[in-house]
């Protein structure tokens, strides 16, 4: 079964670094999605992404996030100098049709945890 | 804020019972979605009913939508173990935008 890939599964990393995280989508969808979610408590939305370009952000996803799709595969989410509070486990979702489509469901990766130290 | 509220924040139970979650949010949505999530996994789609729907179900699953008191509601019917798990209702207003609930943890005793 098609499945959204996440790499790497964890990260440490010190505080004002750069990190990227990585996503493979389920290959013929076309909406993609991140989430965050802190200490297994509430699944917050970060941003959607749809033909190259931002549908949807949220407050959290400030300058200090960027997100691409630098080939036909990969979704990657960027935070440039990270902070304590970042450290959270990141969801990458991808949607064939997306929240308009006949099922709208979200197909989920595994999730990458971040830890800033 | 269209994020939604769950009760129970927790819920314990034995097999073979029934286990009930609430949902309730707080601007007009089109779609409502259950997911489910095992501990330190990803989640996993459940149910999805639209905002004209009223009661949907699949396998064991019963849904419920009251748009005039913005609720929904999860039930599971015959529990089982492998039901334990994190569940959370997600809507969304007519934009390529989900937002989840705070989710109720359902624990099933053997």
């Amino acid at each position: 079964e098609p499945e959204v890939t996440q790499t790497p599964s964890h990260q440490v990393t010190q505080m004002g670094q750069e990190v990227i995280l990585r996503c493979v989508p389920i290959s013929n969808h076309l909406y993609f999605y991140w989430y965050r979610q802190i200490l297994g408590q509430k699944v917050e939305f970060l941003v959607s992404f749809y033909n190259n370009e931002i549908s949807e952000k949220s407050e959290i996803f400030d300058d200090q996030f960027s997100v691409e799709r630098p080939d036909g595969s990969n979704f990657t989410l960027k935070i440039r100098s990270t902070k304590l509070e970042d450290s959270a486990m990141y969801f990458c979702a991808s949607s064939e049709w997306g929240l308009a489509g006949v099922t709208g469901e979200l197909f989920f990766g595994e999730g990458s945890r971040l830890t800033v130290l | 804020s269209q994020q939604g509220e769950e009760d129970p924040q927790a819920l314990s139970i034995q097999e073979g019972e029934n286990a009930t979650m609430n949902c309730s949010y707080k601007t007009s949505i089109n779609n409502l979605q259950w997911y489910r999530q095992n501990s330190g996994r990803g989640l996993v789609h459940l149910i999805l009913i639209r905002s004209n729907e009223r009661e949907k179900h699949s396998g064991r699953l019963r849904v419920t939508l009251d748009t005039s008191k913005k609720s929904s509601s999860l039930l599971i019917t015959a529990s089982r173990a492998a039901d334990t798990a994190s569940y959370f209702c997600a809507t969304d207003a007519y934009t390529d935008k989900l937002i989840f609930g705070t989710g109720t943890r359902l624990q099933v005793f053997p």
